[in-house]
């Protein structure tokens, strides 16, 4: 069974560049979570998705970043315009039920972002 | 808001020896999850184990365990027989219903097994 994979592994995109990352879930997983781990800070969380629908967003930094799963399959992560302090490690995560008692979340490897 | 400290930003030991990686957090609840996270060089993160608040008893798995202080908001992991292949990245999180959906990390404890 593959994992949850992200693309790209690995972004360098000028400062005021569009850069948009894809996350694809295992396959039946309708939780999705995307976290981001600023270099030297901990993983924070960004948004966690149900199928299609945005379950809690709370953790979205602001309006330069726009999150998308349409048909609750895979999602994307936009990031327009980028900004330096947007450069770190993105990860995704999915989960088959949210609440954890007896469910696990696997992440993927990460999307390594880097500003310049 | 809930916070997870991890105080050793990194850890040496040999092979074959015992390691205790240290996690605290802040929190005003009483029902919630705490976990520990490996993340090998370039790989993905995975569960190592994971603890109930509700659970008195220390989660065991193979080699890992937990001492939960749950009056000292303590969870530390024990590796038993540490092996190359536990080099990595080590995080603690929290999880409580009644907040964010999201895990709440601490910073990582980046831990090399020396052979």
């Amino acid at each position: 069974e593959a994992g949850v994979t992200q693309f790209p592994s690995h972004s360098v995109i000028e400062k005021g560049q569009t850069v948009t990352l894809r996350c694809d879930p295992i396959s039946g997983h309708d939780n999705l979570y995307w976290y981001r781990r600023v270099m030297g800070k901990e993983i924070k969380f960004l948004l966690h998705f149900v199928k299609e629908s945005k379950q809690d967003e709370s953790g979205m930094p602001n309006n330069r970043f726009l999150a998308e799963r349409t048909g609750g399959t895979y999602s994307t992560l936009k990031v327009q315009p980028a900004e330096l302090e947007d450069s770190g490690v993105y990860f995704c995560a999915s989960s088959q039920r949210h609440r954890f008692s007896g469910n696990t979340i696997y992440f993927g490897e990460g999307s390594w972002l880097t500003v310049v | 808001a809930q916070t997870v400290t991890q105080s050793q930003p990194e850890m040496s030991v040999q092979e074959a020896e015992t390691v205790t990686l240290s996690c605290t957090y802040d929190t005003s609840e009483n029902n919630y999850y705490l976990f520990w996270y490996k993340q090998p060089p370039s790989r993905q993160m995975i569960l190592v184990i994971r603890q109930e608040a509700y659970k008195q008893q220390n989660a065991t798995e193979n080699r890992f365990s937990v001492n939960f202080q749950k009056a000292a908001k303590s969870f530390s992991l024990k590796i038993s027989d540490s092996q190359l292949g536990d080099t990595a990245m080590y995080f603690c999180a929290f999880f409580e219903g009644g907040g964010a959906d999201g895990l709440t990390f601490g910073k990582g404890t980046h831990l090399i097994i020396q052979p």
